[in-house]
């Protein structure tokens, strides 16, 4: 069936690194493009990323641009968040999500990923 | 940035009554580009509506979605018991933002 894996999260340092994972199965994968979205504990969903199905065009919120870098590898059907300098505003639950269709960014989202936990915690 | 409010910040109601959600959004979102997600403790948000009216696959059509411009809602003509989660609205026409999110708790 569709699904989508995430994986890779932890607790890391203020200021260090971590690389998440999403591991997609059951679509063609080469096909979509591809988000994460963030979830602090408690609180509402906020959007990270996105990169466009060939992995050519990638766009970030705000407060990750700059330290945060989405790339897929198609052939792995496998979406990748590196992300730098985390703070602790970056703790959070971590989801993949697809484009409901094909064509281009502006499209809701409609099959995610049960999300991978990240603690910036010293 | 767009920025979605959403309201009321909770609902109280009872199964079998209806309910109606609000998102307004600070500007005119383009091409109806609004979505609506039901998320449960625990679990990833399910995409509810889709370019303000269209229902996602699998949607009961008790779900509904009305809007254009800044305004939108979404009703739920009869509650059932798994209907009781929190819901938020998204626009994808600049970008991608979310509403703070509707707790819709049994009355």
């Amino acid at each position: 069936q569709v699904q989508l894996v995430e994986s890779g999260g932890g607790v890391v340092q203020p200021g260090r690194s971590l690389r998440l994972s999403c591991a997609a199965s059951g679509f063609t994968f080469s096909s979509y493009a591809m988000h994460w979205v963030r979830q602090a504990p408690g609180k509402g969903l906020e959007w990270v990323a996105v990169i466009a199905y060939d992995g050519d065009n990638k766009h970030y919120a705000d407060s990750v641009k700059g330290r945060f870098t989405i790339s897929r590898d198609n052939s792995k059907n496998t979406l990748y968040l590196q992300m730098n300098s985390l703070r602790a505003e970056d703790t959070a639950l971590y989801h993949c999500a697809r484009a409901i269709d094909i064509s281009g960014y502006w499209h809701a989202f409609d099959i995610w990923g049960q999300g991978t936990k990240v603690t910036v915690s010293s | 940035e767009i920025v979605l409010t959403q309201s009321p910040g909770t609902l109280s109601l009872s199964p079998g009554e209806r309910a109606t959600l609000s998102c307004r959004a600070s500007q005119s979102v383009s091409s109806s580009y609004l979505a609506w997600y039901q998320q449960k403790p625990g679990q990833a948000p399910r995409l509810l509506i889709y370019r303000a009216s269209s229902r996602a696959t699998g949607i009961p059509d008790r779900f509904s979605g009305s809007g254009s411009g800044r305004d939108f809602t979404l009703t739920i003509s009869r509650l059932e018991p798994e209907d009781f989660a929190v819901y938020y609205c998204q626009q994808y026409g600049s970008w991608f933002t979310f509403g703070q999110g509707t707790k819709l708790e049994i009355k």
